[in-house]
């Protein structure tokens, strides 16, 4: 069964300062997507990473993904108040053909501190 | 172009009431996903449809189903409520060429369903 790990679960960080969360997953998967919740509202797509090494930035962000190592990370660049929200991985789940059934990571709250 | 769509955005029910719940994916977006979010176990798939079939479905008992229109607009219900059904349902859609699928998921705001 595929499970999606993020940590950390919860980051609190100051203005200015760079971290990274990382997102592991137990199966085979050539793709992983990022999204951001902010609080009572839904998703936003962030990043779709569709093969190995794929690195992709927006703004003060920037993903990659290590599909040998099962791992991706998303790096926060001199972080500002405005991205503080949860951040969450999603990896496909293992299936016969396309299918939009997403395994999530359990997110990380990130809360940045002026 | 208008998002994804999801009616009604808040709910109140009682034990053993059922439910509907809404969605209109994106304009020639043809397939829906459906999403339970609660803070004890997170995001969870319930189901996909694409062209009026369910393609998939999560590990959620009978009492929750779902149909898909043809005109993709989505309904889930879930039946004989309970307190733990209690979360933020998110419909996600989906752009379709064909049989071919895009990446990206495109998520609604989500129904706030409560269950007392």
């Amino acid at each position: 069964e595929l499970k999606v790990e993020q940590n950390p679960l919860f980051l609190s960080m100051q203005e200015g300062k760079n971290y990274t969360i990382y997102c592991n997953y137990s199966t085979t998967s050539d793709r992983l997507y990022w999204y951001r919740q902010d609080p009572g509202k839904s998703l936003e797509s962030l990043f779709v990473l569709l093969s190995n090494g794929a690195v992709k930035q927006e703004g003060r962000l920037m993903a990659s993904l290590d599909t040998k190592a099962r791992l991706s990370t998303l790096h926060i660049t001199a972080a500002v108040h405005d991205l503080s929200a949860t951040y969450f991985c999603a990896v496909p789940a293992p299936y016969g053909g396309a299918t939009n059934k997403l395994i999530f990571g359990t997110g990380t709250l990130l809360a940045v501190q002026p | 172009k208008a998002g994804v769509t999801q009616t009604p955005r808040y709910l109140i029910k009682t034990r053993g009431q059922q439910v509907t719940l809404s969605c209109s994916p994106i304009s020639g977006h043809r397939s829906v996903s459906w999403y339970q979010q609660t803070p004890g176990q997170g995001l969870q798939f319930l189901f996909e449809y694409f062209s009026e079939t369910q393609r998939n479905k999560g590990n959620f008992p009978g009492r929750f189903s779902g149909r898909q229109f043809s005109n993709s607009r989505s309904e889930m219900n879930v039946s004989t409520l309970e307190l733990g059904d209690s979360a933020l349902y998110l419909c996600a859609s989906r752009f379709t060429a064909g049989t071919v699928f895009t990446d990206t998921q495109y998520f609604g705001p989500g129904t706030r369903l409560t269950v007392l």
